[in-house]
């Protein structure tokens, strides 16, 4: 069973906290994606990474960064949140070649105060 | 850009058949997705289907693809409560590429009434 594993289900913050949301994969897939879901906005890219060290933005990346310094492991970062960041975070991975599915983990809950 | 388009809402009775319809733009789909989403929870991939088929079917789930119309429909059969979810449908465009990027609808939320 493919196993994608975020660090918390809900987490609160406050308004210009510098947030790291954690996305851990045990299946040694290339590539791994950073999601945001919101109501009537279906989900949206953040960022997506296909190497370590390698990232590229998505849709929507204003506000985040990332971070891949290991295969395993793809952090999300709110460098300074902001209430309009609160939102479901979802992660994703998906190994290389052909058309193979993303899996998702079980998303974060996030709220900003 | 590439859009998929599905509708928001769908209401059905406990043992009836519920259809969920999408539409896409991308002519260069090669597969096309279905992931469901209980509450509270992450997408789980249900089914997928290549674009050079027109039907797949696994147990109560059967997909049907018209690549003409750029229509994907998900039917399930004699539909429970268990079914209950947020059904997204998703295309993939990029032809074996090495991101695998997918565009996703909204979600049709599936009620079923008992």
């Amino acid at each position: 069973d493919v196993k994608v594993t975020q660090s918390s289900r809900y987490l609160v913050k406050r308004t210009g906290e510098k947030v790291f949301l954690e996305c851990v994969q045990d299946m040694d897939h290339e590539n791994m994606f950073w999601y945001r879901q919101d109501p009537g906005l279906g989900l949206r890219l953040i960022y997506f990474s296909y190497d370590v060290k390698m990232k590229e933005k998505g849709d929507i990346p204003e506000g985040y960064s990332v971070s891949r310094e290991k295969k395993e492991r793809f952090s999300l970062i709110l460098e300074s949140a902001s209430t309009n960041q609160t939102s479901m975070y979802l992660c994703a991975i998906r190994s290389y070649g052909g058309n193979q599915p993303q899996h998702f983990g079980d998303g974060t809950r996030l709220s900003i105060l | 850009g590439e859009d998929v388009e599905q509708s928001l809402f769908l209401s059905v009775r406990e043992g009836d058949s519920s259809v969920i319809n999408c539409t896409y733009t991308d002519s260069s789909s090669t597969y096309l997705y279905w992931y469901k989403q209980e509450p509270g929870a992450g997408l789980q991939l249900l089914t997928y289907i290549f674009s050079n088929m027109d039907m797949k079917q696994d147990q109560r789930l059967t997909v049907l693809l018209n690549k003409k119309d750029k229509h994907l429909s998900l039917r399930i059969a004699d539909t429970q409560t268990g079914d209950s979810a947020i059904y997204f449908c998703a295309e993939s465009s990029d032809y074996g590429g090495s991101q695998g990027n997918l565009i996703f609808g909204k979600g049709t939320k599936l009620s079923v009434k008992p």
